[in-house]
């Protein structure tokens, strides 16, 4: 079942700061950030497991519910690299079978810095 | 480390003929790849599983016969597009974990763009 995000794109000048989210009908076992800029392969960005975990790295942060159906990618002081498309996975645990692993992506949310 | 090589980049091809892309993982070994497809501004869908030693797992909808997977090394995963034709025209990306399952990220190949005349 392909999460949902939203929103679809953002327009941002540097330094604002944007949020975006990911969502499933379903309790998840892990969630997967990545952007992907045109052209180019998608590149992980960060990984939450726990429910109410909290994690980042810079200035780029994501959080993941108690219920472990809703994570949120935070973009804070936005700079012109952070332009691209991110894209929310989720699944890849190990359910068993020989699909175990795979991810399962949203449809993307459009992030355009502007100078 | 953790780098997935796929190739080639870019094929051009016209319709009716077979189209295959490798994907290597360079610096470790993966039982089990995923490929993936990517029309324009839109999301990544998986394809397959490719499990190295055994047939490759299809998701819903993607044609086995058409789609031929090959997984024959711990660090080889080959993909044909056979008989292409133009709708097959798309982005296609590889993708593999270097350790555990969930809790480890997919780094992914650099991919291939296809084009069919």
């Amino acid at each position: 079942q392909q999460p949902v995000q939203s929103p679809q794109a953002v327009i941002l000048r540097e330094g604002e700061d944007a949020v975006i989210n990911c969502s499933s009908s379903k309790a998840l076992y892990s969630v997967h950030w990545y952007r992907q800029k045109h052209g180019e392969a998608p590149v992980f960005l960060m990984i939450l497991l726990k429910g109410g975990e909290q994690k980042g790295h810079d200035k780029i942060s994501a959080s993941f519910n108690e219920k472990k159906q809703q994570s949120s990618l935070y973009l804070t002081a936005s700079q012109l690299s952070y332009s691209g498309t991110y894209f929310c996975g989720t699944g890849g645990g190990n359910a068993g079978g020989t699909s175990y692993g795979k991810l399962t992506f949203g449809q993307g949310t459009i992030l355009t810095v502007h100078p | 480390g953790a780098v997935v090589s796929q190739h080639p980049s870019r094929v051009i091809c016209k319709s009716g003929t077979s189209v295959k892309i490798e994907c290597r993982s360079l610096d470790f070994q993966a039982t089990t790849m995923f490929w993936y497809r990517q029309f324009p501004k839109q999301s990544l869908m998986l394809m397959a599983t490719s499990n190295e030693g055994s047939k490759a797992t299809y998701e819903q909808g993607v044609e086995k016969d058409k789609f031929l997977i090959n997984h024959a090394s711990l660090t080889l995963s080959t993909l044909t597009v056979t008989s292409a034709h133009p709708e097959d025209s798309s982005f296609y990306i590889c993708s593999a974990r270097d350790r555990g399952w969930g809790d480890s990220p997919l780094h992914f190949g650099n991919g291939t763009r296809l084009t069919v005349t």
